[in-house]
């Protein structure tokens, strides 16, 4: 079936550490992705995207890869810190005769340890 | 500042009763957007606008009805049809349609049943 889903629930990493948060997705047609960030009682806020057409794009301590051949993406945070903490959504743009459509995968909580 | 505000932060239904919850923009944003999170779920789509005075059903859009009278606002109204409302339901917006990219979140209602 379509979904976005995400290999792990829950994250654990200590301060300073890289951490990686997976993704994957199902349909090919998906022409971009976003991930968002939420923290806890808040909305989602845009962390960075990726088009279709790429395979990495990096941001300030953030890098998205995406791989079409498996159809999966990640999230790379550099050195984290406790304010990293929170939940990290995926979300995929489907297209379907002309209509856009953001489908979110369910989120992973990542918890930076002291 | 810009931004979108919604209201209540809480809000507690008694059985039978329609609620409404508030959500308004400043950023002269033609469309606007209500999702639905459930604890370990992605957001679900209820409801979009993507003009005044015209919306579209999302996912899960029973038991719940909108209105868009004004550009700035879309109240998202949970009537008594929606059996399961307890939920945290965040309001989103972007230019346009197209740009789901850049889609902007409030901060929230907590919705709860009595």
């Amino acid at each position: 079936g379509e979904s976005v889903g995400l290999h792990l629930p829950t994250l654990s990493v200590q301060e300073g550490d890289n951490s990686i948060i997976n993704c994957a997705y199902s349909n090919s047609a998906s022409d971009y992705f976003i991930w968002y960030k939420q923290e806890s009682g808040k909305g989602p806020q845009f962390i960075i995207d990726i088009r279709s057409n790429m395979d990495k794009r990096q941001g300030q301590r953030v890098t998205v890869l995406l791989n079409k051949t498996v159809k999966h993406l990640s999230l790379q945070i550099a050195a984290t810190q406790p304010g990293d903490s929170a939940v990290y959504f995926c979300a995929e743009n489907r297209s379907n005769q002309g209509a856009q459509k953001l489908v979110f995968g369910q989120g992973t909580r990542l918890t930076i340890n002291p | 500042d810009g931004g979108i505000t919604q209201s209540p932060k809480y809000l507690f239904r008694k059985e039978g009763q329609n609620v409404t919850l508030s959500c308004e923009q400043n950023l002269n944003h033609d469309a606007m957007y209500w999702y639905r999170q459930d604890p370990g779920q992605g957001l679900r789509l209820i409801y979009y606008s993507q003009i005044v005075n015209d919306f579209q059903k999302g996912d899960i859009a029973e038991g719940y009805s909108v209105s868009r009278e004004k550009k700035e606002s879309f109240p998202l109204t949970v009537t008594s049809a929606q059996k399961n409302p307890t939920a945290f339901y965040l309001c989103a917006s972007t230019l346009r349609h197209s740009q789901l990219e850049k889609l902007l979140f409030g901060s929230g209602t907590q919705l709860s049943v009595l």
